[in-house]
C-alpha cells in the first residue's frame, strides 16, 4: 500500500481564495482524521470520520472550514474564505478499529495563505 | 475532553546519554498512550505505545512507563544518536476510541 496520499502538497493562495485539500486513506481503514500543525499550537485535530460519517467536528476552527467523506477513499478539507492565519500544514491520517489504533499519518499539505 | 500535557518543551543531551520526556493526561478513562516522532519536514510516525494494563514497555533503545494513578506516561530513550533529534509527541486515546488528544510536542537536540 503506498500510505496515505494527500494532494496538494504545497499550496500557495491569496487571501479570500477558495482551497480544497485532498487524502485517500489507506485501503481498509475506516478511521480518517483532519489535523492541523502550527508552531504556536502544535497538532491540532480538526476533525474525524468512522465509515465516512463525522463523528466529531468541534476542532474545525469556524464556518470557514468544512470537509466531506463522500466514499471510503477519498476525503476533501475545504476553506472558504482562506486567511493568512490558515497558514499551516495539514495533515489527514487513518486507522483501523480492528488494529492497534496506530494512526498512519499522510506526508501533509503545507498551505501559506498571504 | 482529554487534555495532555508535555514536558519538557525543548531538550538538549549529549550523544550516548539518555532522554526523558514526560506527559500527564486528565481523564482517568484514558487507556491508550502512543508516542509520535516528527523528524523535520517529515510526517509524525508511530515508535511506540501503551495500554493501561501494562506498566511498561520496552523496544532496543526507547521505553515507555504508565502511572495510571498519577496519571502521567514517559517515554526512555536510552544511548541516544544523532538519528533521534526530532519532535517528540504523546498522546492519549479514551475508553478505546480511535482519535488521539496529543501533546504539544517535545523538540529533542542529540549533540554529536
Amino acid at each position: 500500500d503506498a500510505g496515505v496520499i494527500q494532494s496538494p502538497r504545497h499550496e500557495v493562495t491569496e487571501m479570500g481564495q477558495e482551497v480544497t485539500l485532498r487524502c485517500k486513506p489507506i485501503s481498509g481503514h475506516d478511521y480518517l482524521f483532519w489535523y492541523r500543525q502550527t508552531m504556536m499550537r502544535g497538532l491540532e485535530l480538526l476533525i474525524y470520520f468512522n465509515n465516512n460519517v463525522p463523528i466529531d467536528d468541534s476542532g474545525m476552527p469556524e464556518d470557514r472550514f468544512s470537509a466531506k467523506m463522500p466514499n471510503a477513499s477519498f476525503s476533501t478539507l475545504k476553506i472558504q474564505p482562506s486567511e493568512p492565519r490558515d497558514s499551516a500544514v495539514y495533515f489527514c491520517a487513518s486507522s483501523l478499529t480492528s488494529g492497534s489504533s496506530e494512526q498512519y499519518f499522510g506526508p501533509g499539505t503545507r498551505l501559506t495563505v498571504t | 475532553g482529554e487534555n495532555v500535557e508535555q514536558h519538557p518543551s525543548t531538550l538538549s543531551v549529549q550523544e550516548g546519554d539518555s532522554a526523558v520526556i514526560k506527559c500527564t493526561y486528565s481523564d482517568s478513562a484514558s487507556n491508550y498512550f502512543p508516542w509520535y516522532k516528527q523528524e523535520l519536514g517529515k510526517r509524525p510516525q508511530l515508535i511506540i505505545d501503551i495500554r493501561s494494563n501494562v506498566g511498561e514497555k520496552k523496544d532496543q533503545r526507547i521505553a515507555v512507563t504508565l502511572n495510571k494513578t498519577a496519571k502521567h506516561f514517559s517515554l526512555h530513550i536510552t544511548e541516544t544518536q544523532p538519528e533521534d533529534s526530532a519532535v517528540y509527541f504523546c498522546a492519549a486515546s479514551i475508553g478505546g476510541a480511535n482519535n488521539l488528544f496529543f501533546g504539544t510536542g517535545t523538540r529533542l537536540t542529540v549533540i554529536p
